[in-house]
């Protein structure tokens, strides 16, 4: 069976920190990757998603980025933190097959930047 | 792009009663509707899921039904209980899109 891991699970960083969340896929080859963010009590917004290794495709222009080093891999980062970046950070996965894009989603990253 | 409205944003509902969440899509090309429930604190998880090809799919207490020449489709849940308060997102997409276009969310509260 497929898992999903993404650590940390909850991290407090100053404004103008760096970020680094990291997320891993087990029992799949070649999946979409994707990071969501939800600030609190509100919907999912997409950052990023990848069909493959180096490919990164952003959907939301800001200070974070993300980068796919290998296939079941995928990191978001950011070299200075902002107040706004505050959230709830999802990383999530996908078959790439003809079988509807279900979107499998890790446990979640809590990020407060004070 | 595509783009998925839901309705209501909240909910109350009597315990042992019926919930009903409504989403409508943009795209005439979309055929896949799932349909995830988040507890509060924690992750996203699918509970039923559409495909176009279906008008309507049932899984116990949940069901789901759509109707693509008008392009919507519910979220239906019948005998509510105390464990289906949830915020719950409807969702839209095309085989072989990698993206799934979200809806806003419904905060639904059974009262008991």
């Amino acid at each position: 069976s497929q898992t999903i891991h993404q650590w940390p699970a909850t991290l407090v960083q100053p404004v103008g920190s760096p970020l680094s969340l990291e997320c891993t896929v087990e029992g799949t080859s070649n999946p979409n990757l994707y990071w969501y963010r939800q600030a609190a009590g509100r919907g999912l917004q997409l950052l990023f998603y990848s069909v493959g290794i180096g490919q990164i495709s952003s959907e939301v222009p800001q200070n974070l980025s993300a980068s796919r080093p290998q296939d079941r891999q995928f990191i978001l980062s950011s070299k200075k933190l902002l107040l706004s970046d505050s959230g709830f950070y999802l990383c999530a996965w996908s078959w790439q097959s003809y079988s509807g894009n279900t979107i499998y989603f890790g446990e979640g990253s809590w990020l407060t930047v004070v | 792009g595509e783009n998925v409205e839901q309705h209501p944003s909240t909910l109350s509902v009597q315990e042992g009663d019926s919930a009903v969440i409504k989403c409508t899509y943009s795209d005439s090309a979309s055929n896949y509707f799932p349909w995830y429930k988040q507890e509060l604190g924690k992750r996203p998880q699918l509970i039923i899921d559409i495909r176009s090809n279906v008008g309507e799919k049932k899984d116990q207490r949940i069901a789901v039904t759509l109707n693509k020449t008008a392009k919507h489709f519910s979220l239906h849940i019948t005998e509510t209980q105390p464990e289906d308060s949830a915020v719950y997102f409807c969702a839209a997409s095309t085989f072989g899109n990698e993206k799934l276009t979200f809806g806003t969310g419904t905060r639904l509260t059974i009262i008991p």
